[in-house]
């Protein structure tokens, strides 16, 4: 069985501030680290799709890391508007084919405050 | 954006009755479909993988019969919850994915079961 850890499990944040919150996953056997932001009543929207060791993505106000070899990714958030407001999912794909679904955290529960 | 459409979003049902849930990628083609169930405060678990053309797969603890699977076109696979129970009662997601492994998951929208 695979542990996606995601802490905090909520988090409340005023407007304007940044935070950020962690994603962690097994450090072997990995693929892929994907990062969802969904937003209440609609669908999970795939943030980033993360592959190398290091890599650091950007998406406007938005960024993740990732650190493979001691398995864990962070989300970043700039600025925190009202809209950001959302659950944030990562999940975990390994490597070595087989089973190709993703295994999910239980995500992070953002709620900014105005 | 590469759409997933799943139908329909809402669904109250007795006990005892069957429920057919569909997921259709809209603008791709999706050889992979994944179904997921959420439970109160908990992540979203796979429930079973699905294959254009093959039978399912399941994981651990799902039961095949209760949950059948069809994946008959590139763009269509359904979920039908048979004889359900209250405690089927959950919010049911699917997910479609384009060739490439890693690449990201389109999710539908979700349908959420009450069972009576």
């Amino acid at each position: 069985i695979l542990n996606v850890e995601q802490s905090p499990q909520s988090l409340h944040v005023q407007e304007g501030d940044s935070t950020n919150f962690t994603c962690s996953f097994p450090s072997s056997n990995f693929y892929a680290l994907h990062w969802y932001r969904w937003e209440t009543a609609k669908s999970p929207e795939a943030l980033f799709v993360m592959t190398l060791n290091g890599d650091e993505k950007k998406k406007g106000r938005i960024s993740a890391t990732l650190n493979t070899k001691e398995g864990y990714s962070y989300l970043y958030i700039k600025g925190s508007q009202p809209e950001d407001s959302a659950t944030y999912l990562c999940a975990f794909t390994p490597s070595g084919g087989g089973a190709d679904g993703l295994t999910f955290g239980k995500g992070t529960h953002l709620i900014i405050q105005p | 954006g590469a759409v997933v459409s799943q139908h329909p979003s809402r669904v109250i049902c007795k006990s005892g009755t069957s429920v057919k849930i569909e997921c259709r990628s809209l603008d791709f083609q999706a050889t992979t479909m994944f179904w997921y169930r959420q439970f109160p405060k908990k992540s979203l678990m796979l429930m079973a993988t699905s294959n254009e053309g093959s039978k399912a797969t399941y994981e651990q603890g799902v039961e095949k019969d209760k949950f059948l699977i069809n994946h008959a076109s590139l763009t269509l696979s359904t979920l039908t919850v048979t004889s359900a129970h209250p405690e089927d009662s959950s919010f049911y997601i699917c997910s479609a994915r384009g060739i490439q492994l890693g690449s990201p998951l389109h999710f539908g929208n979700g349908t959420r079961l009450t069972v009576t």
